[in-house]
C-alpha cells in the first residue's frame, strides 16, 4: 500500500481556517494525492485532488511540498457541517490505481 | 444525475447464511471498487474492476467472499456463510475513465448485521 500518515484528531473553531496535514514520503512520480471526508453514517465524499501545483475548488485548497512528501488541506472557513473523519490517499499506477484509505484524521469543529 | 446506488440499505441476517450486496455504479464509470468498513475503522479495499479486465481481488479477506460485474455496469458482492465478524458497512465506489486520476463516488453503503 502506499503509505500516508495523519493525525488522528484535530480541533478548530468555527469560522477559522483549518489545516490538515499528510505525509506520504514513499510517493513515487505518478501518485496523485486526494482527500475524501466521511461525514457520519455516509460514504466518503471527494474533496479535492492534485498532483503537483496547489489546487483550489469551492470546497477547499490543497496545497503540495515542492518535494511531494506532504501536503496539507486547507478548510478557509470552517463550519459545523465540516466536522468530519478526512482521509489522505495516493492514487496511481504505483498503487495499480487504487485507493488505500487510513484511518484519517478526525475534525471537530467547535462552535 | 444519479449517484452511486447500493441496495439494501441495511440487511440483518443470521450466522451462516448467504448475502448478496448490490452496487449500481454511476452510467458511464468504468472502475468500480468495493470497500468494508468495522465500526470506527477506517475503509479496507476489498475488490475493484476496471472496464473488461481480470478484477484486483487482493483485498478479499476469505474464500467467503466474491463479486461479479456484470455487464461492466451493475455489481454484486456475495459473503457465504456470514460469520459475526462480517458485520460491518459496505460501501462501493465508481470512477470515471477520465484520465488523471478521476475521484471516487460513493454510495452511502449496505449495514450488515450478522446475528
Amino acid at each position: 500500500d502506499a503509505k500516508t500518515t495523519q493525525p488522528n484528531s484535530m480541533e478548530s473553531n468555527e469560522e477559522e481556517p483549518v489545516h490538515l496535514p499528510c505525509n506520504h514520503s514513499t510517493i513515487s512520480g505518478t501518485d496523485y494525492i486526494h482527500w475524501y471526508r466521511q461525514l457520519p453514517s455516509q460514504g466518503p465524499e471527494y474533496v479535492i485532488h492534485g498532483l503537483t501545483s496547489n489546487v483550489n475548488n469551492r470546497m477547499a485548497s490543497l496545497a503540495i511540498a515542492e518535494d511531494r512528501k506532504s501536503s496539507t488541506l486547507i478548510l478557509h472557513r470552517a463550519t459545523l457541517r465540516d466536522a468530519a473523519v478526512y482521509y489522505c490517499i495516493l492514487s496511481g499506477p504505483n498503487t495499480g490505481n487504487q485507493f488505500y484509505f487510513g484511518t484519517g484524521t478526525s475534525l471537530t469543529v467547535i462552535p | 444525475g444519479a449517484g452511486v446506488s447500493q441496495s439494501p440499505s441495511n440487511k440483518v441476517t443470521e450466522k451462516g447464511k448467504d448475502v448478496e450486496l448490490r452496487c449500481d455504479p454511476i452510467s458511464g464509470h468504468t472502475a468500480l471498487y468495493w470497500y468494508r468498513q468495522s465500526l470506527g475503522q477506517g475503509l479496507e479495499f476489498l475488490i475493484y474492476f476496471q472496464g473488461n479486465s481480470a478484477p484486483d481481488k487482493s483485498g478479499l479477506p476469505s474464500d467467503r467472499f466474491s463479486a461479479e460485474r456484470t455487464g461492466g455496469s451493475v455489481s454484486t458482492l456475495t459473503i457465504q456463510r456470514t460469520q459475526q465478524e462480517d458485520s460491518a458497512v459496505y460501501l462501493c465506489a465508481s470512477s470515471s475513465p477520465d484520465r488523471g486520476q478521476p475521484p471516487l463516488h460513493f454510495g452511502n453503503g449496505t449495514r450488515l448485521t450478522v446475528t
